[in-house]
């Protein structure tokens, strides 16, 4: 069983902090890495997908990094806001079509 | 607004009863997937299809089941409802198979009496 581990499993930091966030999944298992945040009361929306080995996204004050050889993702995200406020998940492509694996999530709570 | 729409947004039901979810995806997507959100679980894969054809399955109860039809919507049939059942359910779809971001609706929330 596919197993995606995320840490830690909730933040919280003032506005202006960065912060960032780790999403472990077994590295004999990659086909792709997804990184979704999910605000209360909507649905999780996409952030980055990533597929190759040393991948850098960025989005505006969020980027995420990407490792397989040794299993694991960060998200950063820079000077917090009080709007980055929401749940953070990744999830492994498990390579049986666009099946996804999501991990527990990283609650973040940004104050201002 | 992610451009998949999901109806209902909330359901009430008893044990024992069947229900339907309907999934449309965004205009020009071909792949459709299902996901549970329990209270105490995360975001459970159920199942994909793609065209019109079954693509991947989850831990999906053989109780559920789901169709896309050739307008390329889908439904998520659940049967025999126990109180387990009482979750979240999104609909998802994305433009290939597989590799790309997917788009989640709205949610319909299911609450099994």
């Amino acid at each position: 069983i596919l197993n995606v581990e995320q840490s830690p499993q909730s933040l919280h930091v003032q506005e202006g902090d960065s912060t960032n966030f780790t999403c472990s999944f077994p590295s004999s298992n990659f086909y792709a890495l997804h990184w979704y945040r999910w605000e209360t009361a909507k649905s999780p929306e996409a952030l980055f997908v990533m597929t190759l080995n040393g991948d850098e996204k960025k989005k505006g004050r969020i980027s995420a990094t990407l490792n397989t050889k040794e299993g694991y993702s960060y998200l950063y995200i820079k000077g917090s806001q009080p709007e980055d406020s929401a749940t953070y998940l990744c999830a492994l492509g498990s390579g049986q079509g666009g099946k996804l694996i999501f991990g527990q999530g990283t609650e973040l709570s940004v104050k201002p | 607004d992610s451009g998949v729409t999901q109806t209902p947004k909330h359901l009430i039901t008893a044990t024992g009863q069947r229900v339907t979810l309907r999934c449309s995806p965004r205009s020009g997507d071909l792949s459709v997937y299902w996901y549970q959100q329990s209270l105490d679980q995360g975001l459970q894969f159920l199942i994909q299809y793609y065209n019109g054809e079954e693509r991947a399955k989850g831990n999906i109860l053989e109780r559920f089941s789901a169709q896309q039809f050739p307008d390329l919507h889908s439904e998520l049939n659940l049967s025999s409802l126990e109180l387990g059942d009482s979750a979240l359910y999104f609909c998802a779809s994305s433009v290939r198979d597989s590799g790309n971001e997917q788009f989640f609706g709205p949610g319909t929330r299911l609450t099994v009496l």
